[in-house]
């Protein structure tokens, strides 16, 4: 049972365009939202979260919305640079804990 | 201040054998999960080891083993290698309970033939 979705396995944007990236969660439970992104032969960098309570994180060109009803959160990269081409993942967690429950990621890729 | 190590880069087992896997945490963490990517997939959480004692499992059966040393190194051991065993095997560290914000290292590809 996938309990965090992302349904668009690929993406791709043009430079300085906005990439926005979407994720889905079943459980209601989940307190912490965080996306990660991972470049080939690295692990997962942590990039941007977002709590339950919150609706909205910013953190310079990345943007976390989140919306508890439509249990859905996206990313939204602006502008998109070349550097941001990876995958990324959105993970999800129960309060107290540190176990992360992934997404099957997305790969953006960001075009000239 | 070095980040998440792990070793080997790269390990090729046959069916049946057992392998041990190597994480360094980064400096100042107590805390290490380990996490299974297999292709195509997100990573799976296995098990979480803080100050040197198991806490949390996922969903894998037994013959996945941990140990957290002093030092807060770890170690993933499984037996008897299955095929679909074969993964991306992602360490990852923290400063502690409850603090989400967890680094990760680049992970040691498991291939058994």
């Amino acid at each position: 049972d996938q309990q965090v979705k992302q349904n668009s396995p690929s993406l791709s944007v043009q430079e300085g365009r906005i990439s926005i990236l979407n994720c889905d969660y079943t459980n209601s439970m989940f307190d912490y939202f965080l996306w990660y992104k991972k470049y080939p032969a690295e692990g997962p960098t942590f990039l941007i979260s977002i709590s339950s309570i919150k609706d909205k994180n910013e953190d310079g060109r990345f943007t976390v919305f989140l919306n508890k009803s439509a249990k859905h959160l996206s990313l939204h990269i602006v502008p998109s640079q070349p550097g941001d081409s990876a995958v990324y993942f959105c993970a999800a967690s129960f309060e107290g804990s540190d176990k992360l429950i992934f997404g099957t990621g997305t790969r953006l890729q960001v075009f000239p | 201040e070095t980040g998440v190590t792990q070793s080997p880069t790269h390990l090729i087992k046959t069916r049946g054998q057992q392998v041990t896997l190597r994480c360094s945490s980064q400096s100042g963490h107590n805390t290490v999960s380990w996490y299974q990517q297999a292709l195509g997939q997100g990573p799976q959480f296995i098990f979480q080891y803080y100050r040197e004692e198991e806490n949390g499992r996922g969903n894998f059966p037994p013959r996945f083993s941990g140990l957290q040393f002093p030092n807060y190194s770890s170690e993933l051991n499984v037996n008897a290698l299955e095929l679909d065993d074969s993964a991306l095997y992602l360490c990852a560290s923290s400063s502690g309970l409850f603090y989400n914000e967890q680094f990760f290292g680049p992970g040691t590809r498991l291939t058994v033939l």
